[in-house]
């Protein structure tokens, strides 16, 4: 299967201060990209579609100023979280989509565990 | 009704048993169906991947899939405990949207 990379995959940071997390595609191109957030205990919660070369689509309730998407070349994408807050800490999770026999397959990178204190 | 639903479980079941995991789907024009295995405090890996009705079969896992009815189910053949885990059934709906629709996820238990 494709294998899909995430950096870093644990970060703590303080309150007010932004992380920058990186999914990148390692041998194949994904021209779009997911977003998840996951709590303990609960199940996967999609944050965003990444598409490169344009604007994300966030879904209904996440703050896209808060959460920023960028997705600059077919290999990439980045979330930002901005202002981290405690609320904030998470296991985000990437995901690539790779077209596979005329159909997608999406394929999950290992994570980053966020804990803002 | 939800878009994607599974027995949240626990389902318990002996080492070396057949495991079996159910999942049904709202949107009959669903075109492909995942089965995802996520350890507890990791990421999702896929499974199992099936686009046509019947059966599809990769070592101890079977994916069968019944589109008239709405479901896809997972098997798991010789059960083992590293088996444990929680199973999550993803649906790809129709459209150009190609958004995975998610279940909640079953939750295994393998006991030896």
């Amino acid at each position: 299967g494709a294998v899909v990379s995430q950096h870093p995959s644990w970060v703590i940071c303080k309150s007010g201060t932004s992380v920058k997390i990186e999914c990148r595609s390692l041998d194949f191109q994904a021209t779009t990209m997911f977003w998840y957030r996951q709590f303990p205990k609960q199940s996967l919660m999609l944050m965003a579609t990444s598409n490169e070369g344009s604007k994300a689509t966030y879904e209904q309730g996440v703050e896209k100023d808060k959460f920023l998407i960028n997705h600059a070349s077919l290999t990439l994408s980045t979330l930002t979280v901005t202002s981290a807050h405690p609320e904030d800490s998470s296991f985000y999770i990437c995901s690539a989509r790779e077209l596979a026999g005329g159909l997608y397959e999406q394929y999950f990178g290992p994570g980053t565990r966020l804990t803002v204190t | 009704q939800k878009e994607v639903e599974q027995n949240s479980g626990p389902l318990s079941v002996p080492e070396g048993a057949i495991a079996s995991l159910n999942c049904t789907y709202s949107d009959r024009g669903s075109q492909s169906f995942f089965w995802y295995r996520q350890y507890s405090g990791k990421s999702p890996e896929l499974i199992m991947s099936i686009y046509s009705n019947g059966d599809k079969e990769d070592g101890r896992f079977t994916a069968q899939l019944n589109k008239a009815s709405q479901y896809v189910s997972l098997l798991i053949r010789d059960s083992q405990p590293s088996d444990s885990a929680t199973y999550l059934c993803a649906v790809n709906p129709p459209g150009n949207n190609r958004k995975l629709i998610w279940g909640l996820g079953t939750s295994l238990a393998v006991n030896p």
